[in-house]
């Protein structure tokens, strides 16, 4: 079975600021991806980033990249010149694939981030 | 082009009693997954479908919960004998198969038992 940690619960940084959030996980697969999922307020649940655990390249979207350390099993996500629509819950997840489909997600508890004015 | 919707989005219901709750995948999607989300347990895997494969129940906490997906398209979880401890949000999502696996997520309903 995999886990997924997140160790930060909340946190709160200014506006135009850069912020990380971590992420660990534990799996003995192979075969998988990393995503970072944002919910804001209004329940939607929005596709952030995702990482292919066999690409050493690290994913970059926009303001949003990833520091993707696989040997330590880290995942964090980094939120550069920050606004304040970024407000919102994230969450770290991990999916293992094969030939034949995926399996459910596996979510890390959260980290509120608050984006001040 | 429409996303994955899931009705009603809100439920209360009195403890006892039986509810379904309804989602309709992006059209095209071979895959479903439901989810649930409650404050004490975070988000939970409960059940996937893919085209017409015998689905995963691996994650259902119980007998009382199934579901069901007609046709490859629209799903339907259901609580038997609702207990006060199934309140939660209930979350749904579809995918396409071998595209990254990219999970689209619905709005979620928000399941009260009261």
């Amino acid at each position: 079975a995999q886990t997924v940690t997140q160790s930060q619960p909340e946190m709160s940084v200014q506006e135009a600021e850069t912020v990380t959030l971590s992420c660990t996980y534990d799996t003995s697969e192979s075969n998988y991806y990393l995503f970072w999922y944002k919910q804001p307020p209004s329940r939607q649940m929005i596709l952030v980033i995702r990482q292919e655990a066999y690409k050493q390249q690290n994913a970059t979207e926009n303001r949003f990249s990833v520091n993707f350390q696989k040997a330590a099993k880290s995942f964090s996500l980094k939120i550069s010149d920050s606004q304040l629509g970024d407000t919102a819950m994230y969450f770290c997840a991990f999916m293992r694939y094969s030939g034949g489909g995926a399996d459910g997600l596996t979510f890390g508890k959260g980290t509120h981030l608050i984006i001040q004015p | 082009g429409a996303g994955v919707s899931q009705s009603p989005s809100n439920k209360v219901t009195e403890k006892g009693k039986d509810v379904e709750l309804r989602c309709d995948p992006i059209s095209g999607h071979t895959a479903l997954y439901w989810y649930r989300q409650s404050l004490g347990q975070g988000l939970e895997f409960l059940i996937y479908f893919q085209g017409n494969s015998a689905p995963d129940k691996s994650g259902l906490p119980s007998d009382r919960f199934s579901a069901e997906r007609t046709g490859g398209s629209v799903s339907t979880l259901t609580i038997q004998r609702t207990q006060q401890e199934d309140s939660a949000v209930y979350l749904c999502a579809s995918s396409l198969i071998g595209i990254a696996y990219e999970q689209y997520f619905g709005p979620g309903t928000r399941l009260t038992v009261t």
